[in-house]
């Protein structure tokens, strides 16, 4: 089945670090990816719609040069969170779907934890 | 704009018994799709059950079946003979196509506790 890799899988930080967030489609090919932001016992939330090849699209209310997403290939794209802070930790996921079929589910990666000191 | 609702924050169920989980969604689009997401402790999400809405046939995996009802715009998901594996968040989540490519709404998710 498809497969999205993501990478680090938690990364602990000093307040005003940047940090990069790898995603990964390791079996097929994504001209979008998404970015998902998760607090403590809440549901997902879409942060940004990585496109290949042209800037990414953002949700309202999501600071596009705090969260700086780059989408190089058809099989990575990157989340940096730029001169991090606390309120900044969270776990942040990602996913994408196979273009081939109609009704592709999308696929995540495992998560990465953030915490910022 | 599109809202997917769970309305059970948490629920529990006995091992072994059958538990129903359940979504409701608005929308005005007729061609969309529907999913059920399991997310363990481990906060991996797995997908659970799909559901194409142009097919009447209610989708069935294994364990879990959903009752799709169009007119209604229910999905809800059905777990037979829970076991505690199935201890997890579940969220409902619905996807359509358009003019920006398909994108994926999630519901506030349900906890569902198996009790041994």
């Amino acid at each position: 089945g498809a497969v999205v890799s993501q990478h680090p899988s938690r990364v602990i930080c000093k307040s005003g670090t940047s940090v990069k967030i790898e995603c990964r489609s390791l079996d097929f090919q994504a001209t979008t990816m998404f970015w998902y932001r998760q607090f403590p016992k809440q549901s997902l939330m879409l942060m940004a719609t990585s496109n290949e090849g042209s800037k990414a699209t953002y949700e309202q209310g999501v600071e596009k040069d705090k969260f700086l997403i780059n989408h190089a290939s058809l099989t990575l794209s990157t989340l940096t969170v730029t001169s991090a802070h606390p309120e900044d930790s969270s776990f942040y996921i990602c996913s994408a779907r196979p273009e081939t079929g109609h009704n592709q589910p999308q696929h995540f990666g495992d998560g990465t934890r953030l915490s910022i000191l | 704009a599109q809202t997917v609702t769970q309305s059970q924050p948490e629920m529990s169920v006995q091992e072994a018994e059958t538990v129903t989980l359940s979504c409701t969604y608005d929308t005005s689009e007729n061609n969309y799709y529907l999913f059920w997401y399991k997310q363990p402790p481990s906060r991996q999400m797995i997908l659970v059950i799909r559901q194409e809405a142009y097919k009447q046939q209610n989708a069935t995996e294994n364990r879990f079946s959903v009752n799709f009802q169009k007119a209604a715009k229910s999905f809800s998901l059905k777990i037979s003979d829970s076991q505690l594996g199935d201890t997890a968040m579940y969220f409902c989540a619905f996807m359509e196509q358009n003019t920006g490519g398909f994108k994926t709404i999630f519901g506030a998710g349900t906890r569902l506790f198996v009790k041994a």
